[in-house]
């Protein structure tokens, strides 16, 4: 299976614990981003990277939520200190780098991890 | 603020018939527009795309259709199948002169259930 693949796909945790996601791209897709997507909601932008240079944090993304893709391939997501909030569907997709000019944009996303904050 | 717009949460069509998904957006910058469909428990699949300098694209069952003057754009499934059944989500981007591309900004979804 060449898709992009996330672990755990389901993540049940005590409010104050610290959780971390992995996110595993498309092996050639140098680009990969984070989205949260909550109960009748569509997915939110969280943050991407472009091989392993963060290039955009959205605001939602606090203080206690870090991501990193140390060797510009598997990502991971930590939240610290989770609280209820924190529950919901988190994304991850990937993409090739689009040259200059070429008009595709899709993102391919995993399945998700589902997190629940108790 | 709400940049992408999906104003039905539901739709119900009845198989063979066509279904029409609609979408509307806010923000200027947005020249690239996706479809996605959503299964419970899964991410979302990429359906179809269209770049602003095109008011229409289609592949087999699936068209879009863009109406820049009118920040619209539009899904159409003919003829549709109980395995469409899923819900539909229209994002938008900007790629700009650069070609890169980055986020995609998301609507609510809409529901779409296709009846025998």
């Amino acid at each position: 299976d060449t898709g992009v693949s996330q672990n755990p796909r389901h993540k049940i945790t005590k409010r104050g614990q610290n959780v971390t996601f992995r996110c595993d791209p498309i092996s050639e897709h140098n680009r990969l981003y984070w989205y949260r997507q909550t109960l009748g909601q569509g997915p939110e932008f969280l943050t991407y990277f472009q091989n392993e240079a963060q290039l955009e944090k959205s605001r939602l993304l606090s203080d206690r939520f870090s991501a990193e893709r140390p060797k510009g391939s598997f990502s991971t997501l930590e939240i610290q200190r989770t609280e209820q909030g924190d529950s919901a569907m988190y994304l991850c997709a990937s993409r090739a780098l689009a040259r200059r000019g070429q008009g595709n944009n899709e993102q391919f996303f995993g399945p998700g991890t589902r997190l629940t904050v108790l | 603020d709400q940049q992408v717009k999906q104003n039905s949460p539901s739709l119900s069509v009845q198989e063979g018939r066509i279904s029409i998904l609609n979408c509307d957006y806010t923000n200027s910058m947005f020249d690239y527009f996706l479809w996605y469909k959503k299964y419970p428990a899964e991410g979302p699949t990429f359906l179809i795309s269209i770049s602003s300098i095109k008011d229409k694209n289609e592949d087999g069952r699936f068209t879009v259709f863009l109406n820049k003057s009118a920040k619209h754009l539009s899904l159409h499934i003919v003829p549709s199948q109980p395995g469409d059944s899923a819900v539909y989500f229209c994002a938008a981007s900007e790629i700009g002169l650069t070609g890169g591309g980055n986020k995609l900004t998301f609507g609510t979804g809409t529901q779409l259930k296709v009846e025998l």
